[in-house]
């Protein structure tokens, strides 16, 4: 069974620091690693998906990495909002494949 | 509007009860997919579908039938639904890019249907 797993579970900051979280997976047969936000009493909404080792995306304040090699990825939030708290899903697709495999999520609390 | 709908959004049955949760998009994609959601577990697979005809299970699929007659719907149904089936359905679609059988783009949400089976 292939495990995600995503550090740490919650996470409280206050508004204008920056943070960060983890995304691991399984290094070997690695075909793509999907990002998610998902705030309370609403659907998930895709933020990223990543293929390439090394790859960087961005969306405003949001961004994220990915190291394949090392089975890792980043999800940093630059000067955080009170609108940024929501739950954080990663996802991972496996080389020939058809499923995706979802971690547990980083549930962030914003205060103002 | 671009979206993934889901009927209904709450429901309360009893043990043995068939029902089925509908679930449609009508951005012409090929992938479509059930989730459940259960706290501390995360987002669970319960069936995929690459294309009409075609349907696979994810992780969890016991107790689940799916079909995929048309493109747009993706019905889960629930035959002799058990109190542990009681959680909450996500059902998601995304494009499937040429050749590639695995679903790297986006994968949209519908906006979940909470079960409860007593």
């Amino acid at each position: 069974i292939l495990n995600v797993e995503q550090s740490p579970q919650s996470l409280h900051v206050q508004e204008g620091d920056s943070t960060n979280f983890t995304c691991s997976f399984p290094s070997s047969n690695f075909y793509a690693l999907h990002w998610y936000r998902w705030e309370t009493a609403k659907s998930p909404e895709a933020l990223f998906v990543m293929t390439l080792n090394g790859d960087e995306k961005k969306k405003g304040r949001i961004s994220a990495t990915l190291n394949t090699k090392e089975g890792y990825s980043y999800l940093y939030i630059k000067g955080s909002q009170p609108e940024d708290s929501a739950t954080y899903l990663c996802a991972f697709n496996e080389y020939d494949t058809d499923k995706l495999i979802f971690g547990t999520g980083t549930r962030l609390q914003v205060f103002p | 509007e671009a979206q993934v709908t889901q009927n209904p959004r709450y429901l309360i049955t009893v043990t043995g009860k068939k029902l089925t949760v509908t679930c449609s998009q009508n951005m012409n994609h090929e992938y479509m997919s059930w989730y459940r959601q259960d706290p501390g577990l995360g987002l669970r697979q319960i069936y995929y579908s690459m294309n009409v005809e075609v349907t696979d299970k994810g992780d969890v699929p016991e107790g689940y039938k799916v079909s995929r007659k048309e493109k747009r719907n993706f019905p889960l149904i629930l035959e002799s639904p058990s109190p542990n089936q009681t959680s909450l359905y996500f059902c998601a679609s995304s494009h499937r890019s040429g050749a590639v059988t695995i679903p790297t783009d986006t994968q949209y949400f519908g906006p979940g249907t909470r079960l409860t089976v007593l």
